[in-house]
């Protein structure tokens, strides 16, 4: 089955020290992956992807993933935390299921403390 | 990008009564979605809202309860029809705009309550 897993409800950070929000996956074929972050009463937004090619992408915010193919796993990283990036961080799947279809995970909640 | 609206943004809804969510893109985008999500968790997809046609429904939605309509290429209704405290959630709306394949853009949600 296809799914998509992060590890941990809650990541606590001081700012300005890196953090990292770890996401692993299962899927059969090429993963599609991709990281959401959805701020206090918004929508999601979408970060970052990984379709293929280098296996750390840059996205939006800073924000960097690496994709490890023998690990499966799309951890999320950023050199420096800010207190703005305290929000909810969700890592997605695409998959197909009988149609593409994207799966996200549980989602993990970042606090960045000044 | 695809900048998308929802109408309502949120209500409080009497049990048994139904409830239209609206969603409005501002550009024309073949793939449209409805998700649930309940505050502070994952989305759950329901249904892609298919032009033309009838929604293609996930496991554990049904019709009769999700109504879904597509009558173009930026809107788009779903409905929470004889509601309970159980559906109570955020629903969210997402599209996938041509040209920006696999990246998804959602909505700002609709916050449901139903007592």
């Amino acid at each position: 089955a296809q799914s998509v897993a992060q590890p941990e409800d809650q990541v606590n950070v001081a700012e300005g020290n890196p953090l990292t929000v770890k996401c692993t996956y299962s899927v059969s074929g090429n993963p599609y992956l991709f990281w959401y972050v959805q701020y206090p009463n918004r929508g999601l937004q979408f970060l970052l992807k990984y379709i293929t090619g280098d296996n750390l992408v840059k996205g939006s915010y800073g924000f960097e993933a690496e994709f490890n193919k023998s690990q499966t796993s799309f951890h999320l990283k950023k050199p420096s935390a800010l207190v703005s990036d305290s929000a909810l961080y969700f890592c997605a799947v695409r998959a197909y299921t009988g149609g593409f279809k994207t799966i996200f995970g549980a989602g993990t909640r970042l606090f960045v403390k000044a | 990008s695809a900048v998308i609206s929802q109408k309502p943004s949120r209500d409080i809804c009497q049990r048994g009564t139904s409830l239209t969510i609206q969603c409005q893109v501002d550009s024309q985008v073949t793939m449209m979605f409805w998700y649930r999500q309940q505050p502070g968790q994952s989305l759950t997809l329901i249904a892609t809202a298919n032009q033309g046609s009838e929604a293609t429904y996930e496991s554990g939605f049904v019709i009769d309860k999700f109504p879904i309509s597509r009558p173009n290429l930026t809107f788009s209704t779903l409905t929470v029809s004889n509601m309970s405290p159980e559906d109570s959630s955020i629903y969210l709306c997402s599209v996938e705009p041509s040209g920006r394949a696999n990246e998804q853009f959602f909505g700002p949600g609709t916050r449901l309550t139903v007592l």
